[in-house]
């Protein structure tokens, strides 16, 4: 089955653009059967959707972020990426990726997870 | 979307069941059969333990069973082991293509 492994800046300045890469191996990103998504988690907190990109092109967020949040991907690196705008400290999280399958609706594979800190 | 709401925590002694509800809305837990639940220990990423409200992925043990009654779901563990002891999280899908996670619920295991 595929692994997942999340990579990006661990610190990022307030009012600036968090981004991260998913890098999936053992699989492809074209895969009908599958969607792809972030997640995150603040220190200490819970887990919080932050969207989720369907191999049809069609990409929801979370209606909280939906604003400041872009998740796009690319095809032929099987990577998919994050883009959360105008961070605040609030924003500081470790961040997730995973995979969706669509029979069961569930997020069946995620990666280790990449701590997002920020910070001036 | 608000998030779904699970005890702080709960505890049991080895051998013993425990169960932790999720309570939702007609718009999440109550409307679908999409319920997941996920174990999470320190400083891991979490794992699927049930999806679509009552099935196991493979691999996972079947003392984790899943149940759903209106608008509230349950995750039952039965035969504890002091390994189950973790961070335990619903997920519904809500309205559309949204997903909502629960609180999150610390099991102790005695």
């Amino acid at each position: 089955q595929p692994h997942l492994q999340e990579s990006g800046p661990g610190l990022v300045k307030p009012s600036e653009t968090l981004s991260l890469t998913c890098i999936v191996s053992g699989g492809s990103l074209r895969i009908s059967n599958f969607r792809w998504a972030w997640i995150r988690q603040s220190p200490g907190g819970g887990l919080e959707w932050i969207g989720t990109f369907y191999y049809s092109d069609n990409t929801y967020y979370n209606p909280s972020l939906k604003s400041r949040v872009t998740i796009s991907v690319d095809t032929p690196k099987s990577q998919f990426s994050l883009k959360l705008s105008s961070v605040t400290a609030a924003d500081t999280a470790v961040y997730f990726c995973a995979r969706q399958p669509n029979i069961f609706d569930a997020f069946d594979i995620w990666g280790q997870g990449r701590l997002v800190s920020v910070s001036s | 979307q608000s998030a779904l709401t699970q005890p702080a925590s709960v505890s049991g002694s080895p051998g013993q069941s425990i169960t932790i509800s999720c309570t939702g809305f007609r718009s999440d837990v109550g409307n679908y059969n999409f319920v997941s639940w996920y174990q999470q220990h320190p400083g891991k990423a979490p794992q699927l333990m049930i999806y679509g409200g009552n099935k196991r992925p493979s691999g996972v043990s079947n003392r984790f069973s899943g149940s759903k009654s209106d608008d509230t779901a349950s995750l039952t563990i039965s035969g504890l082991q002091p390994e189950d002891e973790a961070d335990y999280y619903c997920c519904s899908h809500s309205g559309g293509n949204n997903w909502v996670f629960g609180g999150g619920t610390k099991l102790t295991v005695l």
